[in-house]
């Protein structure tokens, strides 16, 4: 069992559409990060958070420690969303990755 | 503007041969790291290194080597014994300790034929 498992694997949506992903976790961590990463292999760091909820935009990400849980949340999708959506956390002083969320937006 | 350039974008090289990816850094970030990403898995450390003149070991670093001769640079070498060197690439830095976030490369495709 995989130490970061992402749901969906693969997700589709209309434009407009509210979306969610999810992760969870098995491992002590210290930070949870939500990256993104486009068909042209890049990453950017969307959030990096230890507790509570964290707002950017459209994005909202949010972390249960509790519970192991983290979910990335994306308000009125658009088609330029369209990404690869990779959670990772903080152990010790490396990243674990998730094998992430393929999202399409449709318009 | 600060951030990590690799070069090259893409990479094509003989089996058997060595070849050398880029990875410069201008954030004055302690810390970077090789990540090796394959289709349908999570991205998997290689090398990493937290200061200067030293680094070490990831989960996958057979057939891999690295140096930290400056700051700005952890060039990783793809060896010959490295048996399924096609893959993408990713180098990431840090200011270091695992409260910080992390700065990504643009990544580099390597296909070895």
């Amino acid at each position: 069992k995989n130490e970061v498992e992402q749901s969906p694997q693969n997700l589709t949506a209309q434009e407009g559409e509210f979306i969610t992903i999810n992760c969870s976790y098995s491992v002590g961590i210290s930070a949870l990060h939500w990256l993104q990463q486009h068909p042209g292999g890049g990453i950017v760091s969307l959030f990096m958070l230890s507790s509570g909820k964290k707002k950017h935009g459209r994005l909202i990400a949010t972390i249960n420690i509790q519970e192991k849980h983290s979910s990335l949340h994306i308000t009125a999708s658009h088609p330029r969303d369209s990404a690869v959506y990779i959670c990772a956390v903080s152990n010790t002083d490396k990243l674990i990755f998730g094998t992430g969320t393929r999202l399409q937006v449709f318009p | 503007d600060g951030g990590i350039t690799q070069s090259p974008k893409y990479l094509f090289r003989k089996e058997g041969q060595n070849v050398t990816l880029s990875c410069e850094q201008n954030l004055n970030h302690d810390a970077m790291y090789w990540y090796r990403q394959d289709p349908g898995q999570g991205l998997r450390l290689i090398y990493y290194s937290q200061i200067v003149n030293d680094f070490q070991k990831g989960d996958i670093a057979e057939g891999y080597s690295v140096s930290r001769e400056k700051k700005e640079s952890f060039p990783l070498t793809v060896t010959s014994a490295q048996k399924n060197p096609t893959a993408f690439y990713l180098c990431a830095s840090s200011p270091g300790g695992s409260n910080y976030g992390y700065t990504f490369g643009s990544g580099t495709r390597l296909t070895v034929v």
